[in-house]
């Protein structure tokens, strides 16, 4: 059983482009994390969200925990090449361990 | 600071055969994580330390799959013998402690297994 159920699965976009990708869950995370990783490496944490509704900026990237604190989105805005990679969302409750959706592929197409 | 240090970065064997990987966390990271990301698939937690004790190794196949921290530093994992469908990225993460909010994990390049 997935406990996080991200989707898409892959994308493929035109740079300037606008994309929302989702991380949906039907249990309650006390945070959640995204991640970014590319080829060979491995993932990178861009941002943990705590509080249900919270809203937190990384240059062009919006990320939200949704109120009920079961899911959440990550939004591009005007889409570059950089961006490119696989996007993991990751829920944890309190102190035990992670767990990962299965991700999102994008692929920015210049 | 250095980051999360893993070796080989690469492994070809044939099935039934053994294969070790090796990580060294960040200096002063108590929490140590093994995590096995089959192709297209996120992450999945294999086993977790805190110093060199086990907190959760609820996931791991233990009739083939071995880990272990000594001195609560480096930790080497074992597969003994292994299957096809071990072929995957073996990544090792170190957090400062174990609460991830508070302590986000630092991953390693990973370890890519391929069982032929």
């Amino acid at each position: 059983t997935q406990l996080l159920e991200q989707s898409p699965q892959f994308l493929s976009i035109q740079e300037g482009e606008n994309l929302t990708v989702y991380c949906n869950s039907s249990s309650v995370f006390s945070s959640l994390q995204w991640y970014r990783q590319e080829p060979g490496e491995g993932p990178v944490l861009l941002v943990t969200v705590v509080t249900g509704g919270e809203v937190k900026k990384l240059k062009r990237l919006t990320f939200q925990f949704g109120d009920a604190r079961k899911d959440s989105s990550l939004h591009i805005t005007a889409a570059q090449p950089g961006d490119t990679g696989l996007y993991l969302c990751a829920g944890a409750r309190g102190a035990q361990k992670l767990v990962f959706g299965q991700g999102t592929r994008l692929t920015i197409n210049p | 600071e250095a980051g999360v240090a893993q070796s080989p970065r690469y492994k070809i064997i044939e099935k039934r055969q053994s294969v070790a990987f090796w990580c060294n966390p960040i200096s002063g990271h108590a929490t140590l994580y093994w995590y096995q990301q089959i192709l297209g698939q996120g992450p999945k937690l294999l086993i977790q330390f805190q110093n060199n004790g086990v907190v959760d190794d609820s996931q791991l196949p233990k009739d083939r799959f071995s880990a272990e921290r000594l001195k609560g530093v480096d930790s080497t994992l074992k597969i003994q013998p292994a299957k096809l469908e071990d072929s995957a990225v073996y990544l090792c993460a170190s957090s400062a402690d174990i609460s991830s909010y508070n302590s986000p994990l630092h991953f390693g390049n990973g370890t890519r297994l391929t069982v032929t």
